[in-house]
């Protein structure tokens, strides 16, 4: 069963305007970590955020806020004021305790957004 | 963080032929994976290459096909063997400087591979 879920497959936004990128996720552990990953044209995947399942505060960082429900099962990704600079593909990715065993700190990625922000 | 690099960056190859893609870390690390992203698609995690021992393989992926060497801490290798069309992907490698969940993951640019 796909564990990652990411319904948005394109978005695209007009410089300046906010847009949330959604994912939803499917585990039986109660120890888990979510993380978002951002994949620019260049192809390098770079680390945006890590949240465990213990902490639902959402989180700010500059124009970059997540929103994380247990209830829901999501942690969504919210681009503020956004920039063309922000035009990528966006991964949200799962790591499960019980994964240890196939290989520590094995990632479940979702499907990706591609975001295009037009300037 | 760790800095990734990754050789060659991007190669065409002839059905049938073998590419082995070279993964340097820029300090040592505990864990390093392979993965695979087809076109358009998602990353799937082929293996974790352990340091000392034979590697890790998911679900679907087989020694045979793509072997890993881990000699030290800091370098890694995968071999795509007797490649097809299906093969063309990007190859990427990371790295984790723990083991455990939790722990970011630190990704190299990648390696694209065409097969004819």
């Amino acid at each position: 069963a796909q564990k990652v879920t990411q319904a948005q497959t394109e978005i695209s936004v007009v410089e300046k305007e906010d847009v949330t990128l959604d994912c939803v996720y499917e585990t039986r552990d109660t120890t888990y970590y979510l993380f978002w990953y951002k994949q620019p044209p260049s192809g390098e995947l770079v680390f945006l955020i890590r949240r465990n399942s213990f902490d639902e505060q959402n989180e700010i960082s500059g124009r970059y806020s997540w929103n994380f429900q247990k209830s829901t099962s999501s942690f969504n990704f919210t681009i503020t004021a956004s920039q063309v600079v922000d035009s990528a593909v966006y991964f949200c990715a799962l790591s499960e305790w019980e994964a240890q065993g196939t290989g520590a700190n094995n990632l479940f990625f979702g499907t990706g957004t591609r975001l295009t922000v037009i300037p | 963080s760790a800095v990734i690099s990754q050789k060659p960056s991007r190669d065409i190859c002839q059905r049938g032929t073998s590419l082995t893609i070279q993964c340097q870390v820029d300090s040592q690390v505990t864990m390093m994976f392979w993965y695979r992203q087809q076109p358009g698609q998602s990353l799937t995690l082929i293996a974790t290459a352990n340091q000392g021992s034979e590697a890790t393989y998911e679900s679907g992926f087989v020694i045979d096909k793509f072997p890993i060497s881990r000699p030290n801490l800091t370098f890694s290798t995968l071999t795509v063997s007797n490649m097809s069309p299906e093969d063309s992907s990007i190859y990427l490698c990371s790295a984790s400087r723990l083991a455990g969940i939790g722990n970011e993951q630190f990704f190299g640019p990648g390696t694209r591979l065409t097969v004819l």
